[in-house]
């Protein structure tokens, strides 16, 4: 299969702990997208990368955020001192330049 | 800046009638629009796409929608619906450089035997 892949699915920690998401895209999309998508709600855009490149940053994006993609293909995303409203599924999609974005299954953050 | 309002949260329809999930949006520059189903605990899944051409665009599972510009709106129509079909549905825009993606709130259908 040659679709979006994002490890891990769930994640549960601890307020105040950091965490990683990795996000592996379709191998031959220079664009990656993250996203956030709280329950009852579309997607909300965080970040955007073309090739190594972040582009693109949302307010949402706090300076506990910070994303990666140090080779242009996986990328990861990293929040640190996790907090309640951090709760939330995190996306991650990538396009071939402008076109259909393709997203993976997501990463389910639950902080206790 | 570009915005998506989906007017319906809940659309209930009972199995083998038509259903309309509606999208409308506003932006100041041309734009592309989408419609995506999500499946419980899955990723969105693209339905369908409006780039440019004919107005009427055919997507997977035997979906279709229609780009109306004067009405700014985008709604998602299927004749008849199966019990697969109840899901999230959502509406996207984005403006022709592909930078961002906009999305709606959703639409759950959900299709009663």
């Amino acid at each position: 299969d040659t679709g979006v892949s994002q490890n891990p699915r769930h994640k549960i920690t601890k307020r105040g702990q950091n965490v990683t998401f990795r996000c592996d895209p379709i191998s031959e999309h220079n664009r990656l997208y993250w996203y956030r998508q709280t329950l009852g709600q579309g997607p909300e855009f965080l970040t955007y990368f073309q090739n190594e490149a972040q582009l693109e940053k949302s307010r949402l994006l706090s300076d506990r955020f910070s994303a990666e993609r140090p080779k242009g293909s996986f990328s990861t995303l990293e929040i640190q001192r996790t907090e309640q409203g951090d709760s939330a599924m995190y996306l991650c999609a990538s396009s071939p330049g402008g076109g259909p974005q393709h997203f993976g299954d997501g990463t389910r953050l639950s902080i206790l | 800046a570009q915005s998506v309002t989906q007017l319906d949260s809940q659309v209930p329809v009972f199995e083998e009638a038509p259903v309309e999930l509606r999208c409308n949006y506003s932006s100041s520059v041309s734009v592309y629009l989408f419609w995506y189903v999500q499946y419980p605990n899955q990723g969105l899944q693209l339905l369908l796409k409006y780039l440019s051409g004919s107005t009427l665009v055919k997507g997977i599972n035997g979906f279709e929608a229609e780009f109306n510009k004067s009405q700014t709106s985008f709604h998602l129509r299927k004749p008849s619906v199966h019990i697969s079909d109840t899901a999230e549905y959502f509406c996207a825009v984005t403006p022709g450089s592909g930078n961002q993606f906009y999305f709606g709130t959703g639409t759950s259908l959900t299709v009663i035997p």
